[in-house]
């Protein structure tokens, strides 16, 4: 089945630069990737998405790109913010047998802002 | 702005014990989905219903979970009996999806509610 690892971990910034989320998967029919954005105790809200017919999409300070070769996808933030902080969780979507394809989720990284 | 609703937000229980979460989805949303987040982790699928019909519960631990949505709208996953390993935050998603009609290039996006935090005590 579809795995989805995520690096880095734990990352930590100053405010006003940028950050990268990594985000690598190992089924190529994966068609569509969300980015999701956790604070503490509260639910994950979705950022920005991107479909495999797109290489990059951007939105604001976040950019997504992704690179169906190599099968991976980052987030970019630019400008960060102390409010950025909070956990990013990037996921794959396979579609099968007619079916919506589930969510794999990596495991997250938590990005820090430091004012 | 519409929001996916659960209830209740904080359950504590006793192991052996039956726990139910409910959740209510965006109007009009024809998918909804159950996920289990254990902390550190990303969420991770339990069951994925298209109107009242479960399309995938492969991950679904059916010894002891159950869910259904009878009227297709609103949800329910009940636990029994719960055991200590079952602590984590249980996430109710929906999207507008529905096969036959989203060629799968729009209309997939997941919205999820605020979540239950279980602990099995």
């Amino acid at each position: 089945g579809e795995n989805v690892e995520q690096h880095p971990s734990t990352l930590s910034v100053q405010e006003g630069d940028s950050a990268v989320i990594k985000c690598t998967y190992s089924d190529s029919a994966s068609n569509y990737f969300p980015w999701y954005k956790q604070e503490l105790g509260k639910r994950p809200q979705l950022i920005i998405d991107i479909r495999s017919n797109v290489g990059e999409k951007k939105d604001q300070r976040i950019a997504v790109t992704l690179n169906k070769t190599a099968k991976h996808f980052s987030l970019h933030i630019t400008e960060t913010q102390p409010e950025d902080s909070a956990v990013y969780f990037c996921a794959a979507s396979i579609p099968y047998g007619g079916s919506q394809g589930n969510l794999i989720f990596g495991k997250g990284t938590k990005l820090s802002v430091k004012p | 702005e519409a929001e996916v609703a659960q209830s209740p937000r904080y359950k504590i229980t006793e192991k052996s014990q039956a726990v139910a979460f409910w959740c209510d989805p965006i109007s009009g949303h024809a998918t909804l989905y159950w996920y289990r987040q254990i902390l550190g982790q990303g969420p991770e699928l339990l069951v994925q219903f298209q109107d009242e019909s479960v399309v995938d519960d492969s991950q679904l631990p059916k010894d002891r979970f159950s869910a259904e949505r009878l009227k297709g709208v609103d949800s329910t996953l009940k636990i029994q009996p719960a055991e200590l390993g079952d602590s984590a935050m249980y996430l109710c998603a929906s999207s507008l999806w529905k096969q036959g009609i989203n060629p799968g290039l729009a209309g997939d996006e997941q919205y999820f509610g605020p979540g239950t935090r279980l602990t099995v005590t």
